[in-house]
């Protein structure tokens, strides 16, 4: 059962463009939503993250929206470039047990095209 | 900067063999964990531990087993490999209430 469902699979943008990557959770009990990127051969890194108490985030060129209602959250990348390509997951995990099982979505590749 | 490292970026192994993947972080951390990652299906969490000896199931442990001897080091361990546990393994580690710091993988493949 997919706790966190993450669209879409796979995104090609140019340059410039802003994608959107979209994730759904079904547990009200989560309150931690981290975004992590990960490139080829690397581990995923953590790149933002949002809890429920505010509907947007932003680092840099990089938001979270986040609708508590709704039980979704998006990442917003502006003026992307071709260093943004990579593999993104969203992801969730709630105080219960220390907070320590984050449950991951399926991720999306990203390809920025000059 | 934390570093998780794992000690095989490739290993290829035969079917009934027990495989050892190990991982070391640098930084004290308390927790530890290994996940899969296979294309579809994301990371999924296999076992964490959040202590030296202390260990719980994720949401994929048949087919594995773990070891914590000492707070560094995190072992997964294959107990008899099977072809789809053929996968890329990830390990991470994290302090308390911090975001967790992932290695760079081991892609292991079972003939």
């Amino acid at each position: 059962q997919q706790q966190v469902k993450q669209s879409p699979q796979s995104l090609i943008v140019q340059k410039g463009g802003i994608p959107i990557i979209n994730c759904a959770y079904e547990n009200t009990a989560f309150d931690y939503f981290p975004w992590y990127q990960q490139f080829p051969g690397k581990g995923p890194a953590l790149l933002i993250a949002i809890r429920p108490d505010v509907s947007e985030k932003k680092e840099g060129r990089f938001t979270i929206s986040f609708n508590k209602s709704a039980k979704q959250f998006s990442l917003h990348i502006m003026d992307s470039q071709p260093g943004d390509s990579a593999t993104y997951f969203c992801a969730a995990s709630s105080r219960e047990g220390g907070g320590n099982k984050l449950t991951f979505g399926t991720g999306t590749q990203l390809k920025v095209e000059l | 900067d934390v570093k998780v490292t794992q000690s095989s970026r490739y290993l290829v192994k035969r079917t009934g063999e027990k495989v050892f993947l190990e991982c070391v972080q640098d930084m004290d951390h308390e927790n530890m964990f290994w996940y899969r990652q296979d294309p579809g299906l994301g990371l999924r969490l296999i076992y964490f531990s959040y202590d030296v000896k202390m260990k719980e199931k994720g949401d994929i442990p048949e087919g594995y087993s773990v070891s914590r001897e000492k707070k560094e080091r995190f072992s997964l361990i294959l107990e008899s490999a099977s072809t789809n546990q053929t996968s890329m393994y990830l390990c991470a580690s994290r302090e308390l209430n911090q975001p967790q710091h992932f290695g760079d993988g081991t892609r292991l493949s079972i003939l």
